[in-house]
């Protein structure tokens, strides 16, 4: 089945270690997205990127970082400088920009910051 | 810069009452827009989609949604409502131009609580 697929489902972060959560998808997408989700704030964009090797900040990209090697992935780092990275973060992806941009996502990964 | 507005954070139906949720956004130009939902702990599911054509657009699990330019509104209605839509309910707006990305902004969601 095609889908997006992230891990770990939770994760537990001492503070001033970094973390990498996964995002892998196999449904063909150039685009792919990072969202921060906060009780009461909707879905706030982190990063996108619009094809391999290439990716833009979104509005709150300060304390991450990313990369994107392979069409398939879209790994995210949550950094020591990222000052309340306690959150659910959600993988999205969708087709090019041009077509029809609905966007998929995955089941997310809930960081808790101990 | 484009912007979605969803002024119920909370609502609470009877099951087997109609619905309709809020959605107005800001935009220049025709825009995408999206009407998603998330159950607790879980990632967010399309419900419907409007880019053009009938303004009455019908989605998953029997909703429906009405695009309205004249009030830059897309709200969300369901003539009976289940137990198991109890659930966070976001709208979304995309661009339309290239030159935008493909990006879209989010509604802050309204919960939607269902009575027994």
């Amino acid at each position: 089945d095609g889908g997006i697929t992230q891990s770990p489902k939770y994760l537990f972060r001492k503070e001033g270690q970094n973390v990498t959560l996964s995002c892998e998808q196999n449904l063909n997408h150039d685009a792919m997205y990072w969202y921060r989700q906060d009780p009461g704030q909707g879905l706030r964009l982190i990063y996108y990127s619009q094809i391999v090797n290439d990716f833009q900040k979104g509005d709150i990209a300060e304390g991450y970082s990313v990369s994107r090697e392979k069409k398939e992935s879209f790994p995210l780092t949550v950094t020591s400088a990222q000052k309340n990275p306690t959150a659910f973060y959600l993988c999205a992806s969708s087709t090019p920009v041009g077509l029809y941009n609905e966007q998929f996502f995955g089941p997310g990964t809930r960081l808790t910051v101990l | 810069a484009q912007s979605v507005t969803q002024p119920d954070i909370h609502i609470t139906v009877s099951e087997g009452a109609s619905l309709e949720l809020r959605c107005n956004y800001s935009y220049g130009a025709t825009p995408y827009l999206f009407w998603y939902v998330q159950s607790p702990g879980q990632g967010l599911q399309l419900l419907l989609k409007y880019f053009s054509g009938d303004t009455l657009v019908q989605g998953i699990k029997g909703f429906e949604a009405e695009f309205k330019r004249s009030q830059s509104s897309f709200n969300l209605r369901k003539p009976s409502v289940h137990w198991s839509d109890a659930a966070e309910y976001f709208c979304a707006v995309g661009p339309t131009l290239l030159g935008g990305g493909n990006k879209l902004t989010f509604g802050t969601g309204t919960q939607l609580k269902v009575e027994l």
